[in-house]
Protein backbone atom coordinates (compact mmCIF):
# COMPACT_ATOMS: atom_id res chain seq x y z
CA UNK A 1 0.00 0.00 0.00
CA UNK A 2 1.14 3.73 -0.18
CA UNK A 3 3.22 4.83 2.62
CA UNK A 4 3.51 8.66 3.19
CA UNK A 5 6.00 10.46 4.90
CA UNK A 6 6.18 14.09 6.09
CA UNK A 7 8.68 16.45 7.95
CA UNK A 8 9.42 17.93 9.92
CA UNK A 9 6.65 17.48 12.51
CA UNK A 10 6.73 20.67 14.01
CA UNK A 11 7.88 24.28 12.36
CA UNK A 12 8.41 27.69 13.85
CA UNK A 13 8.76 30.71 12.08
CA UNK A 14 8.62 34.41 12.36
CA UNK A 15 5.41 36.12 11.11
CA UNK A 16 5.93 37.48 7.39
CA UNK A 17 8.14 34.50 6.69
CA UNK A 18 7.80 31.40 4.67
CA UNK A 19 7.10 28.12 5.68
CA UNK A 20 7.75 24.77 3.70
CA UNK A 21 6.36 21.65 4.10
CA UNK A 22 7.58 18.89 2.93
CA UNK A 23 6.35 14.80 1.68
CA UNK A 24 6.90 11.81 0.28
CA UNK A 25 4.64 9.36 -1.47
CA UNK A 26 6.07 5.09 -2.47
CA UNK A 27 3.13 4.43 -4.61
CA UNK A 28 3.70 5.74 -7.80
CA UNK A 29 0.40 4.93 -9.20
CA UNK A 30 -1.12 7.81 -6.81
CA UNK A 31 -2.08 10.47 -8.95
CA UNK A 32 -3.51 13.04 -6.33
CA UNK A 33 -2.06 15.09 -3.35
CA UNK A 34 -3.91 16.68 -1.77
CA UNK A 35 -2.91 19.19 1.91
CA UNK A 36 -4.90 19.89 4.80
CA UNK A 37 -5.28 22.39 7.60
CA UNK A 38 -6.33 21.11 10.58
CA UNK A 39 -7.18 23.39 13.57
CA UNK A 40 -7.61 21.98 17.45
CA UNK A 41 -10.55 20.22 17.91
CA UNK A 42 -11.81 20.52 14.16
CA UNK A 43 -11.76 18.27 10.99
CA UNK A 44 -9.30 18.77 8.72
CA UNK A 45 -10.00 21.56 5.56
CA UNK A 46 -8.59 21.21 2.30
CA UNK A 47 -6.54 24.16 1.40
CA UNK A 48 -4.86 23.20 -1.46
CA UNK A 49 -4.13 20.18 -4.11
CA UNK A 50 -2.16 18.81 -7.08
CA UNK A 51 -3.26 16.23 -9.91
CA UNK A 52 0.30 14.31 -10.88
CA UNK A 53 0.03 15.77 -14.20
CA UNK A 54 0.89 19.24 -13.14
CA UNK A 55 3.87 20.48 -11.44
CA UNK A 56 3.24 23.08 -9.57
CA UNK A 57 -0.15 25.05 -8.13
CA UNK A 58 -0.46 28.17 -6.33
CA UNK A 59 -3.31 29.98 -4.81
CA UNK A 60 -2.44 33.50 -3.16
CA UNK A 61 -0.33 32.63 -0.47
CA UNK A 62 -0.27 28.71 -0.98
CA UNK A 63 1.90 26.82 -3.52
CA UNK A 64 2.00 23.16 -3.52
CA UNK A 65 5.12 21.49 -5.95
CA UNK A 66 5.43 18.29 -7.15
CA UNK A 67 8.17 16.16 -8.39
CA UNK A 68 6.93 12.82 -9.68
CA UNK A 69 10.16 11.26 -10.29
CA UNK A 70 11.19 12.05 -7.03
CA UNK A 71 7.97 11.14 -5.51
CA UNK A 72 7.96 14.10 -3.29
CA UNK A 73 5.48 16.97 -3.05
CA UNK A 74 5.85 20.19 -0.77
CA UNK A 75 3.68 22.87 0.23
CA UNK A 76 4.27 26.40 0.22
CA UNK A 77 3.33 29.42 2.32
CA UNK A 78 4.34 32.57 2.02
CA UNK A 79 4.00 35.73 4.16
CA UNK A 80 2.74 34.06 6.91
CA UNK A 81 0.05 35.30 9.50
CA UNK A 82 -0.80 33.75 12.97
CA UNK A 83 -4.08 32.37 11.52
CA UNK A 84 -1.42 30.15 9.55
CA UNK A 85 -0.79 28.68 12.74
CA UNK A 86 -2.23 24.99 12.61
CA UNK A 87 -1.42 21.33 11.91
CA UNK A 88 -0.92 20.59 8.00
CA UNK A 89 -1.46 17.20 6.69
CA UNK A 90 -0.26 16.02 3.23
CA UNK A 91 -2.00 13.21 1.15
CA UNK A 92 -1.71 11.11 -1.36
CA UNK A 93 -4.34 8.44 -3.23
CA UNK A 94 -4.76 6.90 -6.31
CA UNK A 95 -8.03 6.44 -5.14
CA UNK A 96 -8.33 6.53 -1.05
CA UNK A 97 -6.23 8.77 0.76
CA UNK A 98 -3.05 7.99 2.86
CA UNK A 99 -2.35 10.62 5.07
CA UNK A 100 1.28 12.15 6.68
CA UNK A 101 1.86 12.30 10.24
CA UNK A 102 1.28 16.04 10.22
CA UNK A 103 3.23 19.27 10.34
CA UNK A 104 2.64 21.39 13.62
CA UNK A 105 3.10 24.66 12.00
CA UNK A 106 4.05 27.77 14.85
CA UNK A 107 4.10 31.53 13.68
CA UNK A 108 5.78 33.27 16.17
CA UNK A 109 4.72 37.16 15.99
CA UNK B 1 -19.43 24.34 -1.12
CA UNK B 2 -20.13 20.43 0.06
CA UNK B 3 -20.60 20.27 3.72
CA UNK B 4 -20.66 17.62 5.96
CA UNK B 5 -22.13 17.59 9.05
CA UNK B 6 -21.34 14.84 12.43
CA UNK B 7 -23.61 14.60 15.63
CA UNK B 8 -22.64 14.65 18.20
CA UNK B 9 -19.49 17.02 18.35
CA UNK B 10 -18.74 15.61 21.32
CA UNK B 11 -20.11 12.55 24.00
CA UNK B 12 -18.74 11.30 27.15
CA UNK B 13 -19.92 8.03 27.99
CA UNK B 14 -19.37 4.75 30.29
CA UNK B 15 -16.99 2.14 29.81
CA UNK B 16 -19.43 -1.09 28.57
CA UNK B 17 -21.46 1.57 26.69
CA UNK B 18 -22.49 1.61 22.60
CA UNK B 19 -21.99 5.03 21.24
CA UNK B 20 -23.76 6.02 17.69
CA UNK B 21 -22.04 8.36 15.91
CA UNK B 22 -23.97 9.93 12.81
CA UNK B 23 -22.12 11.50 9.65
CA UNK B 24 -24.55 13.49 7.11
CA UNK B 25 -23.89 15.33 3.50
CA UNK B 26 -26.17 18.15 3.78
CA UNK B 27 -25.92 19.56 -0.37
CA UNK B 28 -24.94 16.83 -1.95
CA UNK B 29 -25.72 12.84 -2.60
CA UNK B 30 -22.71 10.61 -1.08
CA UNK B 31 -22.55 6.52 -2.27
CA UNK B 32 -18.97 6.48 -0.62
CA UNK B 33 -18.30 7.73 2.92
CA UNK B 34 -15.10 7.33 5.25
CA UNK B 35 -14.71 7.03 8.76
CA UNK B 36 -11.43 7.62 10.04
CA UNK B 37 -9.69 7.99 14.04
CA UNK B 38 -7.68 10.27 15.14
CA UNK B 39 -5.32 9.75 18.29
CA UNK B 40 -3.98 12.98 19.94
CA UNK B 41 -1.22 14.29 17.78
CA UNK B 42 -1.50 12.03 15.56
CA UNK B 43 -2.89 11.53 11.63
CA UNK B 44 -5.44 10.52 10.55
CA UNK B 45 -6.26 6.94 10.30
CA UNK B 46 -8.61 5.23 8.38
CA UNK B 47 -10.95 2.53 9.68
CA UNK B 48 -13.65 1.98 7.23
CA UNK B 49 -15.12 2.87 3.92
CA UNK B 50 -18.89 2.64 3.78
CA UNK B 51 -20.47 2.15 1.14
CA UNK B 52 -24.64 3.14 0.28
CA UNK B 53 -26.67 -0.14 0.39
CA UNK B 54 -23.71 -2.70 1.32
CA UNK B 55 -21.52 -3.40 3.83
CA UNK B 56 -18.55 -1.34 4.88
CA UNK B 57 -14.76 -2.42 3.85
CA UNK B 58 -12.62 -2.52 7.51
CA UNK B 59 -9.05 -1.78 7.33
CA UNK B 60 -6.30 -4.33 9.12
CA UNK B 61 -6.89 -4.43 12.35
CA UNK B 62 -9.96 -2.43 13.09
CA UNK B 63 -12.79 -4.99 14.23
CA UNK B 64 -15.84 -5.23 12.31
CA UNK B 65 -18.08 -5.89 15.09
CA UNK B 66 -16.80 -3.22 17.53
CA UNK B 67 -17.21 -0.41 14.80
CA UNK B 68 -20.48 -0.74 13.33
CA UNK B 69 -20.90 0.86 10.47
CA UNK B 70 -24.74 1.88 8.43
CA UNK B 71 -24.63 3.61 5.52
CA UNK B 72 -28.80 3.48 4.52
CA UNK B 73 -29.20 6.43 3.03
CA UNK B 74 -26.72 8.83 0.06
CA UNK B 75 -26.78 11.26 2.92
CA UNK B 76 -26.44 8.94 6.05
CA UNK B 77 -23.79 7.07 7.33
CA UNK B 78 -23.26 5.66 11.18
CA UNK B 79 -20.49 4.51 12.99
CA UNK B 80 -21.30 2.88 16.24
CA UNK B 81 -18.80 2.01 18.93
CA UNK B 82 -20.25 -1.01 20.71
CA UNK B 83 -19.20 -1.57 24.50
CA UNK B 84 -16.89 1.24 24.40
CA UNK B 85 -13.69 0.92 26.66
CA UNK B 86 -11.86 3.71 27.25
CA UNK B 87 -8.84 3.15 24.62
CA UNK B 88 -11.92 4.18 22.53
CA UNK B 89 -11.74 7.74 23.45
CA UNK B 90 -10.92 9.57 19.98
CA UNK B 91 -11.71 12.06 17.50
CA UNK B 92 -13.85 10.32 15.06
CA UNK B 93 -14.01 11.69 11.90
CA UNK B 94 -16.10 11.09 8.41
CA UNK B 95 -16.11 12.32 5.12
CA UNK B 96 -17.88 11.77 2.19
CA UNK B 97 -17.38 11.76 -1.25
CA UNK B 98 -19.84 13.40 -3.93
CA UNK B 99 -21.43 10.47 -5.72
CA UNK B 100 -21.87 13.37 -9.37
CA UNK B 101 -18.30 13.81 -8.88
CA UNK B 102 -15.25 11.43 -10.04
CA UNK B 103 -11.85 11.16 -8.14
CA UNK B 104 -10.59 11.24 -4.57
CA UNK B 105 -10.01 15.21 -4.49
CA UNK B 106 -14.14 15.43 -3.92
CA UNK B 107 -14.07 13.87 -0.71
CA UNK B 108 -15.36 16.60 2.13
CA UNK B 109 -14.47 15.85 5.69
CA UNK B 110 -16.83 16.60 8.84
CA UNK B 111 -15.89 18.39 11.71
CA UNK B 112 -15.25 15.46 13.80
CA UNK B 113 -16.71 13.88 17.44
CA UNK B 114 -14.88 13.82 20.21
CA UNK B 115 -15.86 10.60 22.10
CA UNK B 116 -14.59 9.99 25.98
CA UNK B 117 -15.00 6.90 27.81
CA UNK B 118 -15.04 6.85 31.32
Amino acid sequence: GENVEQHPSTLSVQEGDSAVIKCTYSDSASNYFPWYKQELGKGPQLIIDIRSNVGEKKDQRIAVTLNKTAKHFSLHITETQPEDSAVYFCAASMWGLTFGKGTHLIIQP
Amino acid sequence: GAVVSQHPSRVICKSGTSVKIECRSLDFQATTMFWYRQFPKQSLMLMATSNEGSKATYEQGVEKDKFLINHASLTLSTLTVTSAHPEDSSFYICSARDRLRIGPETQYFGPGTRLLVL
